[in-house]
């Protein structure tokens, strides 16, 4: 059985540049979340994916978007990339319907510069 | 609207002395609560869940609905136990909203 992998781990952009994270759910996890982490702050939720749709979103701008894959893989694209965006960026597999609890994978840490 | 409020950053004890990090929420309906830990330069990974009353690696956590607590006890703090410990829940969608976590240091 395999974690939650993501990619790539860093990652430095410009302001104004477009920026893709992805990630690799859990074998037997259908559902991919996506959070936000900034320094000192717990994670904040961004949004999350359910057979390719999304399925819930958290307090962030159109320019955050996202994929699910049929393959349960999914991609986070964020535009026009400001410095608060710089953060780490977390993704979580679960299984939908059954609230066991999120896998994580480490992250991916994305500078704006 | 569902929100976690963890009110300490930083905990300190030595070791063999008892824990507890402090965690309120507020919700509504009827939550679902978690604690997650994460290690030094480890992912964050699920500890515990409250609805399962399970004690691992020696902590506990007890839904209090009356004071809208969750608070993690652990007797006997190890060196092992230093983290960041995140508090969260989830209402009836299933995602759950994160407090900003304390720090948990234990010196010998």
């Amino acid at each position: 059985e395999t974690g939650v992998t993501q990619s790539p781990t860093h990652l430095i952009k410009t302001r104004g540049q477009q920026v893709t994270l992805r990630c690799s759910s859990q074998s037997g996890h259908n559902t991919v979340s996506w959070y936000q982490q900034a320094l000192g702050q717990g994670p904040q939720f961004i949004f999350q994916y359910y057979r390719e749709e999304e399925n819930g979103r958290g307090n962030f701008p159109p320019r955050f978007s996202g994929l699910q894959f049929p393959n349960y893989s999914s991609e986070l694209n964020v535009n026009a990339l400001e410095l608060d965006d710089s953060a780490l960026y977390l993704c979580a597999s679960s299984e939908q319907g059954i609230n066991y609890g999120y896998t994580f994978g480490s992250g991916t840490r994305l500078t704006v510069v | 609207a569902q929100r976690v409020t963890q009110p300490e950053k930083l905990l300190s004890v030595f070791k063999g002395a008892p824990v507890e990090l402090k965690c309120n929420y507020s919700y509504s309906g009827s939550p679902e609560l978690f604690w997650y830990v994460q290690y030094s330069r480890q992912r964050l990974q699920l500890l515990l869940r409250h609805i399962s009353r399970e004690s691992i690696k020696g902590f506990t956590a007890d839904l209090n609905k009356g004071e809208t607590s969750f608070h993690l006890k652990k007797p006997f703090a190890q060196e092992e136990d230093s983290a960041m410990y995140y508090c969260a829940l989830s209402g009836g969608s299933y995602i759950p909203t994160f407090g900003r976590g304390t720090s948990l240091i234990v010196h010998p």
